[in-house]
């Protein structure tokens, strides 16, 4: 299993800043990935964060809006720029450790006003 | 590309009684299926899995979920649902990456 802690676990935000989110987890994974889930809805995988090169992004998805930082094994971070209300979400990350078996962290509730 | 589709958005069930949450899958290989259940305000959380192997799969919490490949079908189960299991429930099919259904919101009453 991992542990997965993410910062922060909630923030309000004004239009127009950017905010970034933290996700650590406790031993060194290949596979991390960030999604984003509406209220009550699915979630909806953001991008791939790849160590050591750029994040593959999902479709409709832009590494201008939501740039994603992998410095190692343990670490990513994904930033909301330049938000609008519709960025209000729950952004949550994810690794895959063993036989495609994901853990998530606790996510970060984002309310843009 | 894979895709999962959970046809109830809601499931209610009287406590004590077997409850059961669909899930349908397509997948171009062999899937890799996963349940996991979401508790207000928390992040997702690992019931269980098909790799390969029996096609009754038993996981967390008193869980388990039938695989059928002729039906294209990964179902949820539970003998006696309790008032705790309720919770939102997403199935996932993993190929390239994890693809989420839509989700199924149990409650289960007293």
């Amino acid at each position: 299993s991992a542990v997965i802690s993410q910062k922060p676990s909630r923030d309000i935000c004004q239009r127009g800043t950017s905010l970034t989110i933290q996700c650590q987890v406790d031993s060194q994974v290949t596979m991390m990935f960030w999604y984003r889930q509406q209220p009550g809805q699915s979630l909806t995988l953001i991008a791939t964060a790849n160590q050591g090169s750029e994040a593959t992004y999902e479709s409709g998805f832009v590494i201008d809006k939501f740039p994603i930082s992998r410095p190692n094994l343990t670490f990513s971070t994904l930033t909301v720029s330049n938000m609008s209300p519709e960025d209000s979400s729950i952004y949550l990350c994810s690794v895959e450790i063993g036989i495609a078996e994901a853990f998530f962290g606790q996510g970060t509730r984002l309310t843009v006003v | 590309a894979q895709s999962v589709a959970q046809p109830e958005d809601q499931v209610n069930v009287a406590e004590g009684n077997p409850l059961t949450v669909k899930c349908t899958y397509s997948v171009s290989g062999n899937p890799y299926l996963f349940w996991y259940v979401q508790y207000p305000n928390r992040g997702l959380q690992f019931l269980l899995k098909y790799i390969t192997g029996d096609n009754l799969v038993k996981g967390s919490y008193g869980f388990e979920a039938e695989f059928n490949k002729s039906q294209t079908s990964f179902h949820l189960k539970k003998p006696s649902a309790l008032v705790s299991d309720s919770a939102l429930y997403f199935c996932a099919v993993r190929d390239l990456d994890m693809r989420f259904g839509a989700g199924t919101r149990l409650t289960v009453k007293p």
